[in-house]
């Protein structure tokens, strides 16, 4: 069956230094891949949309890549700040309907 | 961006209830809108596609009957969760997608419905 794995459950990041959050999947060629925040007791907000066919985007201070070899997305924040702290989540969009399938996500803490 | 609005933000019941929770996109129109349910530190997990004009798509392991799911407008669909019992309590998060748009992949959510079942 098709698996996400966000391999870093909680990640504490100093303030300033660049956060790299790891997205892997399996049984799966996704057509798009995206990254979402979710802060407490509130809905994810979209962040970054990666083609299959796109090795990188950018967007100001975040950095997103995709590998289909390894079937991996990397998720960088530059210049983090402690407002940065907050759960990312990696989905996968497929070609054949409109379903997006959610990782569990990485709590990441940027300390001040 | 586009908005997604979610009715209410949270609902205490009693067991065997039924409760209404409304998603509306306020400045777009949306085809399709999908209902998620998470539970504490777990992943969106998604409950059914509800397509506009049409019955709701309901993934495996889904009760359509105990979780009813209506798109009558291009802005609105509703989730009914029918006799809840506390096993239902849980964050319900709908999201929608733009159909006019060259981002139609982009996913926009709703705040969430705190459902706590008594």
């Amino acid at each position: 069956s098709q698996k996400i794995e966000q391999n870093s459950e909680a990640l504490n990041i100093q303030e300033g230094k660049t956060a790299t959050l790891t997205c892997n999947y399996t049984n799966y060629s996704p057509a798009y891949l995206q990254w979402y925040r979710q802060d407490p007791g509130r809905g994810p907000v979209f962040l970054l949309l990666i083609r299959e066919n796109e090795k990188e985007k950018r967007k100001e201070r975040l950095k997103v890549t995709f590998d289909t070899t390894l079937k991996q997305s990397l998720f960088h924040i530059t210049a983090s700040q402690p407002a940065d702290s907050a759960t990312y989540l990696c989905a996968l969009d497929g070609w054949l309907d409109d379903k997006i399938i959610f990782g569990k996500g990485t709590r990441l803490h940027i300390l001040p | 961006g586009a908005v997604v609005s979610q009715h209410p933000s949270w609902v205490i019941c009693k067991s065997g209830t039924s409760v209404k929770i409304e998603c509306r996109s306020l400045d777009f129109q949306a085809t399709t809108m999908f209902w998620y349910r998470q539970f504490p530190k777990q992943s969106l997990m998604l409950m059914a596609t509800s397509n506009e004009g049409s019955k709701a798509t309901y993934e495996q392991g889904v009760e359509k009957d105990k979780f009813l799911i209506n798109h009558a407008s291009l802005t609105l669909s509703t989730l009914t969760v029918t006799s809840a019992h506390p096993e239902d309590s849980s964050f319900y998060i709908c999201s929608a997608r733009d159909s006019g748009t060259d981002h139609y992949n982009e996913q926009f959510f709703g705040p969430g419905t705190r459902l706590t079942v008594l």
